[in-house]
């Protein structure tokens, strides 16, 4: 069963617009780990945060933002003002007892930003 | 600092054939992990090696191993090689063992299996 759902397959906004991407995930443990990662068209995963499960305070870091919140079992992110080179592949990972802490990665949402 | 290496970037082999990829962490990174990445099934973990012992594995079979060396370089490698093998491999390094530690990845390598 899929423990972290992206529902958004593809996203396509144009420049300067703000752009959430959804993550849902599934866990029993009360001790995991939340990743976001970017795969621009080069291929390489780019970290971007992690986020463990005792601090649900949202973190902000330039254009990005993060919403944990372990009420709805979401970690949402947000790009404030996108630009083109926002472009990529961004996945959303989960890191718990059941993989043996390993990434356990959503299908990720393809966002296309066009100027 | 320079990233993880992971050499050769792209690998064209034969059904049958066997094929061994190698990852290069980061330095002074002890953890390393690899994941496969397929348009079908996304990415998937293969196995993690911290301190020369494989420290956890995913769902694969058997043709599928790694290793990793005193100096923290790892290799992979894939028996007998089927067409669904195809696929972006990621090696992934960490300082110490996840997750208290990020893992950073390399450009992967690309592999074609005809």
């Amino acid at each position: 069963a899929q423990k972290v759902t992206q529902a958004q397959t593809e996203i396509s906004v144009v420049e300067k617009e703000d752009v959430t991407l959804d993550c849902v995930y599934e866990t029993r443990d009360t001790t995991y780990y939340l990743f976001w990662y970017k795969q621009p068209p080069s291929g390489e995963l780019v970290f971007l945060i992690r986020r463990n499960s005792f601090d649900e305070q949202n973190e902000i870091s330039g254009r990005y933002s993060w919403n944990f919140q372990k009420s709805t079992s979401s970690f949402n992110f947000t790009i404030t003002a996108s630009q083109v080179v926002d472009s990529a592949v961004y996945f959303c990972a989960l890191s718990d007892s059941n993989s043996g802490y390993a990434l356990n990665f959503g299908k990720g949402t393809s966002l296309l930003v066009t100027p | 600092k320079a990233g993880v290496t992971q050499t050769p970037r792209y690998l064209i082999k034969t059904r049958g054939q066997q094929v061994t990829l190698s990852c290069s962490p980061i330095s002074g990174h002890r953890s390393v992990s690899w994941y496969q990445q397929t348009p079908g099934q996304g990415l998937q973990f293969l196995f993690e090696y911290f301190s020369e012992t494989q420290r956890n594995k995913g769902n694969f079979p058997g043709r599928f191993s790694g290793r990793q060396f005193s100096n923290s370089r790892s290799e992979m490698n894939v028996s007998t090689l089927e067409l669904g093998d195809s696929a972006l491999y990621l090696c992934a390094s960490s300082l110490e063992a996840y997750p208290r530690y990020e893992q950073y990845f390399g450009p992967g390598t690309r592999l074609t299996v005809t």
